[in-house]
């Protein structure tokens, strides 16, 4: 069964750092979406991209965020200059068309120190 | 404004028993509904979905949750749970006016006790 994989699993980065999550979704899809989700906490929607570009973003996905489609099969998040408050789960998704079930990567725990 | 509500934060229930847990949502638009789960340190996975037809769904592990348009909700339900099911149950919901993200809920976790 096709799945989205997420790499690393866990990173670990210093305050200031620069960080770059790794998502491959589903060849077939369309649309990609990146949601973090902060320890007992809800899950947050960040961003969505289609048509290798940003087609609707939150608030909290400020400058400090940027995602890209570097080739035909990942998909990134890239925080510049991580804060501690920046230490969630981040959660990869794609879906084949807009409005359809979304599936979920198994998350990245990013700790930031 | 568009929100959706899960009022219960922590659900306990005997094994064996049958559960409920609850989901609002409010909404100007027409909506798609869906149910996640999320086992300790895992990631989340589609349990159930209402995008048309039926008001009913269910999945294949015994959970079934319907559609009521009039009470704008989505509860889970499931007439006898496992001590397998204990995870966080998360309702999201995507609103029909052009933007394809989902709104969550702020997860309601069942415990199943033995």
């Amino acid at each position: 069964e096709p799945e989205v994989t997420q790499t690393p699993s866990h990173q670990v980065t210093q305050m200031g750092q620069e960080v770059i999550l790794r998502c491959v979704p589903i060849s077939n899809h369309l649309y990609f979406y990146w949601y973090r989700q902060i320890l007992g906490q809800k899950v947050e929607f960040l961003v969505s991209f289609y048509n290798n570009e940003i087609s609707e973003k939150s608030e909290i996905f400020d400058d400090q965020f940027s995602v890209e489609r570097p080739d035909g099969s990942n998909f990134t998040l890239k925080i510049r200059s991580t804060k501690l408050e920046d230490s969630a789960m981040y959660f990869c998704a794609s879906s084949e068309v807009g409005l359809a079930e979304a599936f979920f990567g198994q998350g990245t725990r990013l700790t930031v120190v | 404004a568009q929100s959706v509500t899960q009022l219960d934060s922590q659900v306990p229930v005997f094994e064996e028993a049958p559960v409920e847990l609850r989901c609002n949502y409010s909404s100007s638009v027409s909506v798609y509904l869906f149910w996640y789960v999320q086992y300790p340190n895992q990631g989340l996975q589609l349990l159930l979905k209402y995008l048309s037809g039926s008001t009913l769904v269910e999945s294949i592990n015994g959970f079934e949750a319907e559609f009521n348009k009039s009470q704008t909700s989505f509860h889970l339900r499931k007439p006898s749970v496992h001590i397998s099911d204990t995870a966080e149950y998360f309702c999201a919901v995507s609103f029909m006016d052009s933007s394809y993200k989902l709104i969550f809920g702020s997860g309601t976790r069942l415990l199943v006790r033995p």
